[in-house]
């Protein structure tokens, strides 16, 4: 079944530590997106990728980084410079130019710093 | 003016009755528009896309008025499993430029 991963669903850290979020997805998708959801709030943009070795920044960068080596994976990481990092990241990834273009999301890692 | 705007309700609705949401856009060059449901604690997962033309799936209908720029749901007979989280989104011409998720609407089926 084509889809889109995520792992682990639940992670705790402790503060100063970094960690790294992981997404695959074997939909064959050149752009991949990460997003924060905080409690009641909508989705915000974290970075994103609309090709292999290439991401952008998106609204809320600061505090995190990320790579694109491989078109199947888009990982996050979570780095000591978030001050507020405990929220719920979703990671998605687009089709090609030429259809809807609707995203399609991974099923989420739920982070809390301790 | 915010890019996507929605009423973040909550709607609290009895079992049967017709509930409607709008959605308002700003970007006039926007070229795609969806539904998104995100039940609590979950992932959002696309419910419709939304046609000039408007569409219908079952008890579901969505409507696009780009004169106005806003979008709309309704959800007729409503159930009890339509309580979710239902999120407008907007995608723009130039694909350089992001999607635009909106907060959210919530929906409670009363029984």
């Amino acid at each position: 079944d084509g889809g889109i991963t995520q792992s682990p669903k639940y992670l705790f850290r402790k503060e100063g530590q970094n960690v790294t979020l992981s997404c695959e997805q074997n939909l064959n998708h050149d752009a991949m997106y990460w997003y924060r959801q905080d409690p009641g709030q909508g989705l915000r943009l974290i970075y994103y990728s609309q090709i292999v070795n290439d991401f952008q920044k998106g609204d809320i960068a600061e505090g995190y980084s990320v790579s694109r080596e491989k078109k199947e994976s888009f990982p996050l990481t979570v780095t000591s410079a978030q001050k507020n990092p405990t929220a719920f990241y979703l990671c998605a990834s687009e089709p090609p130019p030429g259809g809807h273009n609707e995203q399609f999301f991974g099923p989420g890692t739920r982070l809390t710093v301790l | 003016r915010k890019e996507v705007e929605q009423d973040p309700g909550p709607f609290n609705v009895p079992e049967g009755a017709t509930v409607a949401f709008n959605c308002t856009y700003s970007n006039s060059a926007s070229q795609s528009f969806f539904w998104y449901r995100q039940d609590c604690r979950k992932e959002p997962k696309l419910l419709m896309s939304v046609y000039s033309s408007g569409n219908e799936d079952g008890r579901f209908t969505a409507q696009l008025n780009r004169a106005s720029q806003y979008i709309s749901l309704l959800i007729r007979d409503s159930k009890l499993s339509d309580s979710a989280t239902y999120l407008c989104v907007v995608t723009p011409w130039n694909r350089d430029d992001k999607i635009i998720f909106g907060k959210g609407t919530r929906l409670h089926i009363l029984p």
